[in-house]
């Protein structure tokens, strides 16, 4: 089955500065990569997708880049600002591919954007 | 439009006791599933259900079971609760094709003791 594996497992940074979050994926089948962001006590929420026939894809400061060759995607935040701290998840899956089609998380990245 | 919704929000339970997790969405979404949340482990799916009738096991099953005999419902029962099953629990739900634009209820925290 896929397997995600996410790194680094903190990272803090100085406000203003960008931040980026990599992930790897096992499975060459998957064709979905979308990162979710949690806040303290709330629940996982999408902050942006990419499908695996597009290489990047941007929203004002996120930006997520698929290297499909290599099995890794990353998550760029630039400017980052102090509510942008959080725990980041990325997930895998393969869109309508039945038990193939969950969601598989990353252990999660806990950023902390310091003043 | 509520979204998906859980409960109860908080619980604590003594081991050996049983209860079911409620989980509702009315988006009318054919895809649910369970997740729960551990320090360090991410989200681990327990089960989860293509549509009405039809459950499966997720990564990791043993010690909950579920059933989905409406689109709208798909509670997670605990049948003996141990310590390991201290966690967050979430449930979620996603429109065909299954595998996009999950949406993700608010969260059950559960102690067992």
């Amino acid at each position: 089955g896929e397997n995600v594996e996410q790194h680094p497992s903190t990272l803090s940074v100085q406000e203003g500065d960008s931040a980026v979050i990599k992930c790897t994926y096992s499975d060459s089948a998957s064709n979905y990569f979308p990162w979710y962001k949690q806040e303290l006590g709330k629940r996982p929420q999408l902050i942006i997708d990419i499908r695996s026939n597009v290489g990047e894809k941007k929203d004002q400061r996120i930006a997520v880049t698929l290297n499909k060759t290599a099995k890794h995607f990353s998550l760029h935040i630039t400017e980052t600002q102090p509510e942008d701290s959080a725990v980041y998840f990325c997930a895998a899956s393969l869109i309508g591919g039945g038990s193939q089609g969950n969601l598989i998380f990353g252990k999660g990245t806990k950023l902390s954007v310091k003043p | 439009n509520a979204g998906v919704t859980q409960t109860p929000k908080f619980q604590v339970l003594k081991t050996g006791q049983s209860m079911t997790l409620q989980c509702a969405q009315d988006m009318n979404h054919e895809y649910m599933s369970w997740y729960r949340q551990d320090p360090g482990m991410g989200l681990r799916l327990i089960h989860y259900s293509v549509g009405a009738g039809i459950t499966d096991q997720g990564e990791v099953p043993n010690g909950y079971n579920v059933s989905r005999s409406t689109t709208e419902d798909f509670p997670l029962r605990l049948l003996s609760a141990a310590p390991s099953q201290t966690s967050v629990y979430f449930c979620a739900s996603s429109a065909a094709p299954q595998g996009y634009g999950y949406t993700f209820g608010s969260g059950t925290r559960l102690t067992v003791v």
